[in-house]
């Protein structure tokens, strides 16, 4: 019973490398999304997805780009990691959206960039 | 414009006592509200929800209180031990979104 799987759990970045991160989900859940998690920011959403073959930008989007190929995966892309996307990134899912709709989160990745 | 809040960044609480932790939201169309706990290098984990026909919801040993008229949320947990160290958030879904709030530090004294 895996639940939601982010990958890797920790990564360190020089300014303008590009990476992905990794979000893959058991549950057959429709909605995926990506957060960030700052000190007395609470969780902000970058982007998030509906069902394969849609994406939508979060309040957060810049510098970030996702796809949805399947319903299991929902990869995040760094194009070009700034300082400020130091943070801890928070993949979660869920079976739809609305009323009675739990969010299950990943256990995070912790990036840093140089 | 749209907001989550709560009320204090860090609660000490001795062993054994109640803890409640508040949570102020600013639409009044949000509909549901999720109290997730983040425990230190996981994932929040859902605690306890609550739909915005209801006031109150029990689960084991804690309480989720919805006060619509001054868009207000409180959670309670009943003999706070030291596995209930974490931060606490509130989740307010309105028009199918979610919001979170800042978080709590909950900070449980021997």
């Amino acid at each position: 019973n895996a639940g939601v799987t982010q990958t890797p759990k920790f990564q360190v970045l020089k300014t303008g490398q590009s990476m992905t991160l990794q979000c893959a989900q058991d549950m057959n859940h429709e909605y995926m999304s990506w957060y960030r998690q700052d000190p007395g920011m609470g969780l902000r959403l970058i982007h998030y997805s509906v069902g394969a073959g849609i994406t939508d930008q979060g309040e957060v989007p810049n510098g970030y780009n996702v796809s949805r190929s399947t319903t299991e995966d929902f990869p995040l892309r760094l194009l070009s990691a700034a300082p400020s996307q130091t943070s801890v990134y928070f993949c979660a899912s869920s079976r739809l959206t609305g009323v009675g709709e739990k969010l299950f989160f990943g256990s995070g990745t912790q990036l840093s960039v140089l | 414009g749209e907001s989550v809040g709560l009320h204090l960044p860090t609660l000490s609480v001795q062993e054994g006592d109640n803890s409640i932790i508040n949570c102020a939201y600013s639409n009044s169309a949000s509909d549901y509200f999720i109290w997730y706990k983040q425990e230190s290098g996981k994932g929040p984990q859902f605690i306890i929800d609550i739909r915005s026909n209801m006031d109150k919801r029990q689960g084991q040993r804690v309480t989720v209180l919805l006060n619509k008229t001054v868009k207000h949320l409180s959670l309670q947990i009943a003999a706070t031990q030291p596995g209930d160290s974490a931060v606490y958030f509130c989740a307010v879904i309105s028009w199918g979104k979610f919001q979170f709030g800042a978080g709590t530090q909950v900070v449980v004294t021997p």
